[in-house]
């Protein structure tokens, strides 16, 4: 089984600042790591996804996330935020096989402050 | 094109009746997934299907709890005699066959149990 962790619930950040949302997960076996965004009553829409190979993946909208074996991490990251990218964001695992059930970690709430 | 469809988009109903909820895929995405957010648990898988084989519905809470997939598209979840527990945002997701295919998601349908 797996467990995902979102170390902070809520995270507040002045426009054009940096941000860093941070995801830790558990399991026994290999898996692959995935970031949603869900804005307000709206579904979930991928940012970025971990397979395999280059452990810095670049995703939409200026995010890039950093796989980290070692510490079991794939923290979410972004050089300058804009008012638009208030929202939940979500680090998800799935197993390499069998059903893709994705397992979601609490959310980050990120609130940008002009 | 055409993303994830959920209907209704909006639901309330009293405790004790049954509750159907629609799930359109994406044309073409053979697998299909059902979710529930909620204040309490967060995010959390539900029930899976994949053409024809028969559908991990290892994620269902209860026997209340049932969902059928005609002609390997549309999808409905049903609810029956409605718990104040129910309550909850209920996510459709569908991908394309393999283990490492995002899941695109409808807008969900936010149901309320009075």
């Amino acid at each position: 089984a797996q467990s995902v962790t979102q170390l902070d619930s809520q995270v507040p950040v002045f426009e054009e600042a940096p941000v860093e949302l941070r995801c830790n997960y558990s399991s026994s076996v290999s898996v692959y790591l995935f970031w949603y965004v869900q804005y307000p009553n709206q579904g979930l829409q991928l940012l970025l996804k971990y397979l395999s190979g280059s452990t810095l993946v670049k995703g939409i909208n200026g995010f890039e996330a950093e796989f980290n074996k070692s510490q079991t991490s794939f923290h979410l990251r972004k050089p300058s935020v804009h008012i638009s990218d208030t929202a939940e964001y979500f680090c998800a695992v799935s197993d390499l096989k069998g059903a893709q059930k994705l397992v979601f970690g609490q959310g980050t709430r990120l609130t940008i402050n002009p | 094109g055409a993303g994830v469809s959920q209907s209704p988009s909006n639901k309330v109903t009293e405790k004790g009746k049954d509750v159907e909820l629609r799930c359109d895929p994406i044309s073409g995405h053979t697998a299909l997934y059902w979710y529930r957010q909620s204040l309490g648990q967060g995010l959390e898988f539900l029930i899976y299907f994949q053409g024809n084989s028969a559908p991990d519905k290892s994620g269902l809470p209860s026997d209340r709890f049932s969902a059928e997939r005609t002609g390997g598209s549309v999808s409905t979840l049903t609810i029956q005699r409605t718990q104040q527990e129910d309550s909850a945002v209920y996510l459709c997701a569908s991908s394309l066959v393999a283990s490492n295919q995002p899941q695109h998601f409808g807008d969900g349908t936010r149901l309320s149990i009075l």
